[in-house]
């Protein structure tokens, strides 16, 4: 198993700003994901972080918008830039561990955009 | 398209009974199947991986099955309590490692 954790846990952030949200985890792993959950919605994934290689998004969401950094292997930050209140929303980050075959999360950032 | 349903959308239940929770997906050629559970404003905690291989999984009052040829997991819950209630979300991976994820079923156990 792995365990993760997020800072911040929740934030209210004014429209405009940029959030930088962090991923830990207590073992090294190769693939990092960071996942959205809009209000009363399922996650959607935003973008798949491996260690030495630039981020690989999903259709809708751009590096301009939702940059990453992954400097190690245990590490990796969500950065939310310009915010408007529709990225409100539970920033989750998680990871493969388990011999590849098993995805745990981490508890997520509360994020509200005013 | 890849997409995951799952129905019902919320259930209510009294304490007690044994419960049947059903996930479709439209792709039948899954590498597994992981079944979550989410408290409200709180991260996913994993309860059963299926491997694309594997029928079922078992880990105490939770069975879950899968049946690949008709693209179906159910998640059987059984003797539900109070501390069940919570919403479940199926996902499923394919060969690229991503997860895609279902609507959810919101479930609440009254005593």
């Amino acid at each position: 198993s792995a365990v993760i954790s997020q800072k911040p846990s929740r934030d209210i952030c004014q429209r405009g700003t940029s959030l930088t949200i962090q991923c830990q985890v207590d073992s090294q792993v190769t693939m990092m994901f960071w996942y959205r959950q809009q209000p009363g919605q399922s996650l959607t994934l935003i973008a798949t972080a491996n260690q030495g290689s630039e981020a690989t998004y999903e259709s809708g969401f751009v590096i301009d918008k939702f940059p990453i950094s992954r400097p190690n292997l245990t590490f990796s930050t969500l950065t939310v830039s310009n915010m408007s209140p529709e990225d409100s929303s539970i920033y989750l980050c998680s990871v493969l561990a388990g011999g590849g075959y098993e995805q745990y999360f981490g508890p997520g950032t509360r994020l509200t955009v005013t | 398209k890849q997409e995951v349903t799952q129905i019902p959308a919320a259930l209510s239940v009294p304490e007690g009974e044994n419960l049947v929770l059903n996930c479709s997906f439209t792709d039948s050629a899954i590498y597994n199947l992981q079944w979550f559970r989410q408290d409200p404003g709180k991260g996913l905690t994993s309860l059963l991986l299926i491997q694309s291989s594997q029928r079922e999984q078992t880990s105490g009052r939770l069975n879950a099955s899968l049946d690949k040829s008709s693209g179906r997991s159910t998640l059987y819950i059984a003797a539900s309590q109070p501390g069940d209630s919570a919403t479940y979300l199926c996902a499923v991976q394919y060969n690229t490692d991503k997860l895609i994820f279902g609507t959810g079923t919101r479930l609440q156990v009254f005593p």
